[in-house]
């Protein structure tokens, strides 16, 4: 069975400061995505990474995937209380889809 | 962008009754639609794939006669919550899988149903 371990499943930091969020497993993946959810809305898509060491760049959002397509990170720069909310890692593997536990993040003004 | 709308956004019925929740992809055809579940602060359950023209595959644990999955088109799933209970109270939100690519997800805004 896939799973998906996200770190840590809540943050609530300061406007302005960096942080990063963690999303690994023992299983290959053949891409990850990444979304964020809102309160009472459904998830939207920020990215999709699918090169091993792959970097993308989304403003102040920085995702990276493993070499080994294991794990990924997200990480903002210079957060701001716009990036509260709940984001979701979800490795493709096995013609499945999987998503993890999700990072509450909140963004203190 | 992709555009996934899901209708009702939240509704309000009695114990006993049956509610049905569209999920429509208004821009592309989708061949594989999900059915999530969430519950307040956590994040999505699976409950079941829905494929185009074929029965629907339920995640362990969730009974298919209760929630009844119709893919019936390209861009329509519907989910249909029967005898519904108060336990059913919940978010139900559907995604749309993009067809080329990387099996992105497109994700309606949910339905909040609550039931009384």
């Amino acid at each position: 069975t896939q799973l998906l371990e996200q770190s840590p499943q809540f943050l609530s930091i300061q406007e302005g400061e960096n942080l990063t969020v963690y999303c690994n497993s023992s299983s290959v993946f053949s891409s990850l995505q990444w979304y964020r959810q809102e309160p009472g809305e459904g998830p939207v898509l920020l990215v999709t990474v699918v090169t091993g060491g792959e970097v993308k760049k989304l403003k102040r959002l920085t995702f990276q995937f493993g070499d080994a397509r294991k794990d990924s990170s997200l990480h903002i720069t210079a957060a701001q209380p716009g990036d509260t909310g709940l984001y979701l890692c979800a490795g493709v593997g096995d013609d499945k889809i999987i998503f993890g536990k999700g990072t509450r993040l909140h963004i203190l003004p | 962008g992709a555009v996934v709308s899901q209708h009702p956004s939240w509704v309000i019925c009695k114990s006993g009754t049956s509610v049905k929740i569209e999920c429509r992809s208004l821009d592309f055809q989708a061949t594989t639609m999900f059915w999530y579940r969430q519950f307040p602060k956590q994040s999505l359950m699976l409950m079941a794939t829905s494929n185009e023209g074929s029965k629907a595959t339920y995640e362990q644990g969730v009974e298919k006669d209760k929630f009844l999955i119709n893919h019936a088109s390209l861009t329509l799933s519907t989910l249909t919550v029967t005898s519904a209970h108060p336990e059913d109270s919940s978010f139900y939100i559907c995604s749309a899988e993009m067809p080329q690519g990387f099996y992105e997800q497109y994700f309606g805004p949910g339905t909040r149903l609550t039931v009384t």
